[in-house]
């Protein structure tokens, strides 16, 4: 099965922004807008912070946001915060008959 | 409020069978498609299987195609994971999701152990 590729890590200092990439094909990513990315903190289930490329979910802070570039779905949190460090993880419709969904290898994000 | 709970996780030999059901409540669960999504042990997420709405369209994962089984009972609100000739390496925490894609909603997860 595919994985969408994410860096393991990415790091920041309180008030910062960062960005985590997901880069992807011409037949998942590249292909369709239904690209979420998901916030988990350990023993706990995944978060939806953004749905359907950069739409926030009621409740979701205005510092996660989305974009899409191609092959690539980026998520960007502003203004780091503690709480914000977690595992990071994307996901793509794939459309094809033998998966038709998606993950990231996922990133680790660490507030320094 | 919607909500997501999934039973049935436990230790099983390899080989043994398991069913998985996921509750479903706070929503009309016959108008979504619903998910089944694994986690294994300090690692990342493995999306598993799909059924439509009513039941008509099922999709799987390569690594569980012919072993596992979607399906769902709109009456019961409620869907299921029929799990056989598992595999150690199909250890994981067995999550269940509403809409994948959309604003979705997921359930806390329940622990699939198979060992011997």
């Amino acid at each position: 099965q595919s994985v969408l590729t994410q860096p393991a890590s990415v790091s920041g200092s309180p008030g910062q922004s960062i960005t985590v990439s997901c880069t992807g094909t011409s037949t998942d990513v590249g292909s369709y807008g239904l690209v979420s990315w998901y916030q988990q903190h350990p023993g706990k289930a995944p978060k939806l912070m953004i749905y359907e490329g950069s739409k926030r979910p009621s409740g979701v802070s205005n510092r996660f946001s989305g974009s899409k570039s191609g092959n690539t779905a980026s998520l960007t949190i502003s203004g780091l915060q503690a709480e914000d460090e977690a595992d990071y993880y994307c996901c793509s419709y794939a459309g094809s008959s033998t998966f038709l969904w998606v993950f990231g290898s996922g990133t680790k994000v660490t507030v320094l | 409020q919607v909500q997501l709970v999934e039973s049935g996780g436990g230790v099983v030999q390899p080989g043994r069978s398991l069913r998985l059901s996921c509750a479903a409540s706070g929503f009309t669960f016959s108008t979504y498609t619903m998910h089944w999504v694994r986690q294994a042990p300090g690692k990342g997420l493995e999306w598993v299987a799909v059924i439509s709405y009513d039941g008509s369209n099922k999709y799987y994962a390569d690594s569980v195609k012919g072993r596992f089984t979607i399906s769902r009972d709109n009456s019961k609100n409620t869907l299921y994971l029929q799990m056989n000739s598992l595999r150690v390496e199909d250890t994981a925490v067995y999550y269940c999701a509403r809409d994948l894609g959309g604003e979705d909603v997921w359930g806390k997860g329940t622990t699939v152990t198979v060992s011997s």
